[in-house]
């Protein structure tokens, strides 16, 4: 069962418009989402984080938005570059495991054409 | 910086050998963990341990194994390789209590 959705494999932009990257949940347990940045033949890197206490997280051009009532996140890209161009994965996780294990969705592979 | 790094990038073995996999941390990070990535099935976990010598099961344990005997070393042993095994393997660490994963480069590892 997968708790963590990614809906759409692939999303192609220009450069210098919006890119939105959609993720649904399913757990209501789930209370910290982050999500991920990943280039070919590199590991995931750490790109932004929301708590489920929050509606809003910004960073740059990187904003998280989270919809609790439908379980529901999304990344926006604001102003996209071609160097955005990379595999992005949602996370999530309950804060009353201490492990830190994180669900990931299925990823979705962003294209900024220049 | 966290570094986090793998023992090989790319392996190639054979069905049936042995195959480690070595992880290494160097922030002193209490949780480990193993995922291996397919396409369009995202990061599945393996294995993950939050302290030496423990280790928990993940989503997908079958076929393999796993070692912590030192804080900052987490093994990945497949004990009979087979092709389905073909993957990425990505290890990370974090630590107790915190949510943000830090991911090593990555292991491709092919098995003929």
């Amino acid at each position: 069962d997968q708790q963590v959705k990614q809906n759409s494999p692939s999303l192609s932009v220009q450069e210098g418009r919006i890119s939105i990257l959609n993720c649904d949940y399913t757990n209501s347990m789930f209370d910290y989402f982050l999500w991920y940045k990943k280039y070919p033949a590199e590991g995931p890197t750490f790109l932004i984080s929301i708590s489920s206490i929050k509606d809003k997280n910004e960073d740059g051009r990187f904003t998280v938005f989270l919809n609790k009532s439908a379980k529901h996140l999304s990344l926006h890209i604001v102003p996209s570059q071609p160097g955005d161009s990379a595999v992005y994965f949602c996370a999530a996780s309950h804060g009353s495991s201490n492990t830190g294990k994180l669900i990931f969705g299925q990823g979705t592979t962003l294209q900024v054409k220049p | 910086d966290v570094k986090v790094t793998q023992s090989s990038r790319y392996l190639v073995k054979r069905t049936g050998e042995k195959v480690f996999l070595e992880c290494v941390q160097d922030m002193d990070h209490e949780n480990m963990f193993w995922y291996r990535q397919d396409p369009g099935l995202g990061l599945r976990l393996i294995y993950f341990s939050y302290d030496v010598k423990m280790k928990e099961k993940g989503d997908i344990p079958e076929g393999y194994s796993v070692s912590r005997e030192k804080k900052e070393r987490f093994s990945l042993i497949l004990e009979s390789a087979s092709t389905n095994q073909t993957s990425m393997y990505l290890c990370a660490s974090s630590l107790l209590f915190y949510n943000e994963q830090f991911f090593g480069p990555g292991t491709r590892l092919t098995v003929l």
